[in-house]
């Protein structure tokens, strides 16, 4: 009974490879979330997508390129990868906010790992 | 904009004692305030949220936190520190930056909680 999942939750690379990070969410939610946590555990938001469409783009690389194929799935493509995309990605859901949506309810998160 | 500032980033107790994390916030709407707590190697887990019903918010595990508009503040507290407590914790604020579908959350920087045994 997973709330929102994501895989893989470890994910060692080296620089200059593309890796895919994929999230699920069951709880019927219509907007869906990427942050990335930093070593000093700050995090910072990078996209949203409403029903599959485009809604936040926090000046990312676009090195990075979410996808998502439907409302219950958001999964992120990084091509080239760099030292400094080392860090924690988590994905995050809501449902809209005419129906209280300020609340996010969070995955588990996957740790990035770029030698 | 609006953005939160967590006061200390380590704040250590004994087992038993009183728990307070520091958290103000800056905004020109009424806020929607979150504690979130993340314990080792794991994801974020909503603690309690404001959302103007009341400004005493009870959450889960004994905590709760009080919204104070004179103060801009949310402090966190729970009376009796368990060690189970132990884990970082994030204050934040919801801002819809006239978003129709979406809001971004705006996490302070996160307080280190310890529990001395």
């Amino acid at each position: 009974d997973t709330a929102v999942s994501q895989t893989p939750k470890y994910l060692v690379t080296q620089m200059g490879n593309d890796k895919s990070i994929k999230c699920e969410q069951n709880l019927g939610h219509d907007t869906m979330y990427w942050y990335k946590q930093d070593s000093k555990k700050f995090l910072k938001i990078m996209f949203s997508y409403n029903n599959k469409e485009l809604i936040i783009n926090e000046t990312v690389p676009n090195r990075f390129s979410p996808k998502s194929p439907d409302k219950a799935h958001l999964n992120l493509h990084i091509n080239s990868l760099e030292l400094g995309d080392s860090a924690v990605y988590f994905c995050a859901s809501s449902p809209n906010l005419d129906r209280g949506g300020n609340e996010q309810f969070f995955g588990p998160g996957t740790r990035l790992t770029v030698l | 904009a609006q953005s939160v500032t967590q006061l200390g980033s380590h704040v250590s107790v004994s087992e038993g004692a009183l728990v307070l994390l520091r958290c103000n916030y800056s905004s020109s709407v009424p806020p929607y305030l979150f504690w979130y707590v993340q314990y080792p190697n794991q994801g974020l887990q909503l603690l309690l949220k404001y959302t103007s019903a009341a400004t005493l918010v009870k959450g889960i595990n004994g905590f709760e936190a009080e919204f104070k508009k004179s103060e801009t503040s949310f402090h966190l507290t729970k009376p009796s520190a368990h060690m189970s407590d132990a884990a970082e914790y994030f204050c934040a604020v919801s801002e819809t930056g006239g978003y129709s579908s979406a809001s971004k959350i705006i996490f302070g920087s996160g307080t280190r909680l310890s529990i001395r045994p």
